[in-house]
């Protein structure tokens, strides 16, 4: 069954770098999602994207954030200039059609630890 | 806004018993989607189960079934005969039709069921 893959498993990162989490959503699908888990709280929301452009983002998805679809396969996360409080799981997901009805599908997570 | 609220952050059950997992969200919309997402230690979520808000019949997946309760904002999910590999983290989440071009979900916070030998 088709997967969305995502890496690194694992990135640690000097606070104030710039960091790049990449997925490859399942091939037949249009919408991608990015979410974080912090420890111990809840899965958030992020950013979705459709037809190479933000279709919605939380507030968390400031001006630091960013998403882009380079080549077709690839979804990436990119952080400017990490803080502290971005140490988090960041999930990627995608899904056919970006209604309720249709399942989202998520990728394994990468680790991100902000030193 | 959408809440999802998970308030048992963990429980056990012995293999090949009965346990129901606990679920209240909060929307003003009268048409949604209620999820519950299962994440075993290798990380990945999957989709475990899915009701949509305006049909009353309470979905199953096997040995999964849920009791939707629209008026009390309710979505429990019954696992029976659990197995050890049900041991898992289980999130509950809730989307809107149509939101935009896409439809976030927003989640609970997660519990983690243990299914003892």
């Amino acid at each position: 069954e088709p997967e969305v893959t995502q890496t690194p498993s694992h990135q640690v990162t000097q606070m104030g770098q710039e960091v790049i989490l990449r997925c490859v959503p399942i091939s037949n699908h249009l919408y991608f999602y990015w979410y974080r888990q912090i420890l111990g709280q809840k899965v958030e929301f992020l950013v979705s994207f459709y037809n190479n452009e933000i279709s919605e983002k939380s507030e968390i998805f400031d001006d630091q954030f960013s998403v882009e679809r380079p080549d077709g396969s690839n979804f990436t996360l990119k952080i400017r200039s990490t803080k502290l409080e971005d140490s988090a799981m960041y999930f990627c997901a995608s899904s056919t059609a970006g209604t309720g009805n249709q399942p989202q599908h998520f990728g394994d997570g990468t680790r991100l630890s902000i030193l | 806004a959408q809440t999802v609220t998970q308030s048992q952050p963990e429980m056990s059950v012995q293999e090949a018993e009965t346990v129901t997992l606990s679920c209240t969200y909060d929307t003003s919309e009268s048409n949604y989607y209620l999820f519950w997402y299962k994440q075993p230690p290798s990380r990945q979520m999957i989709l475990v189960i899915r009701q949509e808000a305006y049909k009353q019949q309470n979905a199953t997946e096997n040995r999964f079934s849920v009791n939707f309760q629209k008026a009390a904002k309710s979505f429990s999910l019954k696992i029976s005969d659990s197995q050890l590999g049900d041991t898992a983290m289980y999130f509950c989440a809730l989307s809107l039709p149509n939101a935009g071009a896409n439809s976030k979900l927003t989640f609970g916070k997660g519990i983690t069921l243990s299914v003892r030998p």
